[in-house]
């Protein structure tokens, strides 16, 4: 079975930059992947944040950044705000009969 | 503007069965691939189910295989999952969840959520 780790808990500054990280079970996290990222606060839904790797929706805030980064799919959140702590799931393509997998979630809190 | 609005949610015994509904509005539904992703109490998300905008072809993760069908509406602009031989780890909230314009773009705009109770 498939398993996507992402960091339990991590804490930044406010002004801060964070980096959240996306790794695999079957090995390096490659541009086939189509990392997607996502941001989840409190009582309410997902809220998208990059695709395909590095690629903003319209509504992204310019500070959060997707990239590949050691063999994992990395989120970088750079002069972070407050509002900006929530949960965060990364989403990975394995193409075959079960395409998506996500992973755990990063519990992120500004302090 | 984009409305994923869910409805049939509640609370079924195990064993029982289950229909949810997503409507759909303020976009061309039958050009986009849809999903349903779930997430259970204090838990983390799980992708369910995936269909294409033309039906076909379906994935499940292995956990509904067999027990959960989508399937969809295209003159309706709706999307449904029909759950069977539900069990108590179903219990979930579950999202409608469309996919977007970009290449590879998955779950652009979600729904609110219907909430899902197996028990007895």
């Amino acid at each position: 079975q498939t398993v996507v780790t992402q960091e339990p808990s991590l804490t930044v500054s406010p002004g801060g930059t964070v980096t959240l990280t996306c790794a695999s079970s079957t090995g390096a996290v490659t541009s086939g992947y189509y990392p997607n990222w996502f941001q989840q606060k409190p009582g309410q839904a997902p809220r998208a944040l990059i695709y395909n790797t590095n690629n903003k929706h319209s509504w992204t805030p310019a500070r959060f950044s997707g990239s590949l980064l050691g063999g994992k799919a990395a989120l970088t959140l750079s002069g972070v705000l407050p509002e900006d702590e929530a949960e965060y799931y990364c989403l990975l393509y394995y193409g075959g009969a079960q395409p998506w997998v996500f992973g755990g979630g990063t519990k992120l809190t500004v302090l | 503007e984009v409305q994923l609005v869910e409805s049939g949610g509640g609370l079924v015994q195990p064993g029982g069965s289950l229909r949810l509904s997503c409507a759909a509005s303020g976009f061309a539904f039958s050009n986009y691939e849809m999903n349903w992703v779930r997430q259970a109490p204090g838990k983390g998300l799980e992708w369910v189910s995936h269909i294409m905008s033309v039906g076909s072809p379906i994935y499940y993760a292995g956990s509904v295989k067999g027990r959960f069908t989508i399937s969809r509406d295209n003159a309706k602009n709706s999307l449904y999952l029909q759950m069977n031989r539900l069990r108590v780890e179903d219990t979930a909230i579950y999202y409608c969840v469309r996919d977007g314009d970009g290449y590879q773009s998955r779950g652009d705009y979600w729904g609110q959520g219907t909430l899902v109770t197996v028990s007895s």
